[in-house]
């Protein structure tokens, strides 16, 4: 079958480091993609990796193992406007179609406090 | 400027009625999708559509259809709304579905209220 799992929530204090994690079981693999989504906004793009290793962007990085099937995003220097939801994403055929749809995990509820 | 924008942002009806969402991107993109996000934030693809194909995912009712009268607009019409229908729905579009690095731009949402 085809899943991803991220954990429900994470806490943090302001200017701390997070990692969100993400495994993924997917019948073939096309990278693993990262959107963060605040309450009430739309999800914004924010990450990808096709390959092992660390990517880095600003103050979030996106790591990715492709043996272990395993991934994770990265914040650092957590700041209050942080707070939001972050998905990490796979391509996977859907039953009919002949190119693979975007597929995003349940989501993870990062919190940052002061 | 709105890359990917959608109306209405809220709709609210009644069990039974038939409404539409309508989106439209000017980024030039070749692929639209809409995607279902329910109270849990899960977000769900339900179509995604090019000049070429149309692929629905098959766990969406038959109610649900989308219309695109060309490239840059794809409508979600819906038929006899259910209180389950209640979400929040993203349109969204690609520049090349299935690229390597498929970046999707995703619309506002439209929250979905039915009572």
């Amino acid at each position: 079958g085809q899943s991803l799992e991220q954990p429900s929530e994470v806490t943090a204090v302001e200017g701390a480091i997070v990692q969100i994690n993400c495994t993924y079981q997917t019948s073939g693999f096309y990278g693993l993609s990262w959107y963060q989504q605040h309450d009430g906004g739309a999800p914004t793009f924010l990450s990808y990796n096709a390959l092992d290793g660390l990517e880095e962007t600003g103050r979030f990085s996106s790591f990715l193992s492709r043996s272990d099937s395993y991934g994770y995003l990265l914040l650092q220097e957590l700041q209050m406007k942080d707070s939001a939801s972050y998905f990490c994403a796979v391509r996977v055929f859907l039953s009919s179609g002949s190119a693979r749809q975007l597929t995003f995990g349940s989501g993870t509820q990062l919190t940052v406090l002061p | 400027d709105t890359a990917v924008s959608q109306t209405p942002k809220y709709l609210v009806t009644q069990m039974g009625n038939d409404k539409s969402i309508k989106c439209e991107q000017n980024l030039g993109h070749d692929t639209m999708y809409w995607y279902k996000q329910d109270s849990k934030k899960f977000l769900k693809i339900m179509f995604s559509y090019n000049n070429k194909e149309l692929i629905i995912n098959e766990t969406v009712p038959n109610r649900f259809s989308p219309k695109s009268p060309d490239k840059a607009h794809l409508n979600l019409h819906i038929n006899s709304l259910e209180l389950g229908d209640s979400a929040v729905y993203f349109c969204a579009s690609t520049l090349r579905q299935g690229a390597a690095k498929e970046k999707l731009f995703f619309g506002s949402g439209t929250q979905l209220s039915v009572l």
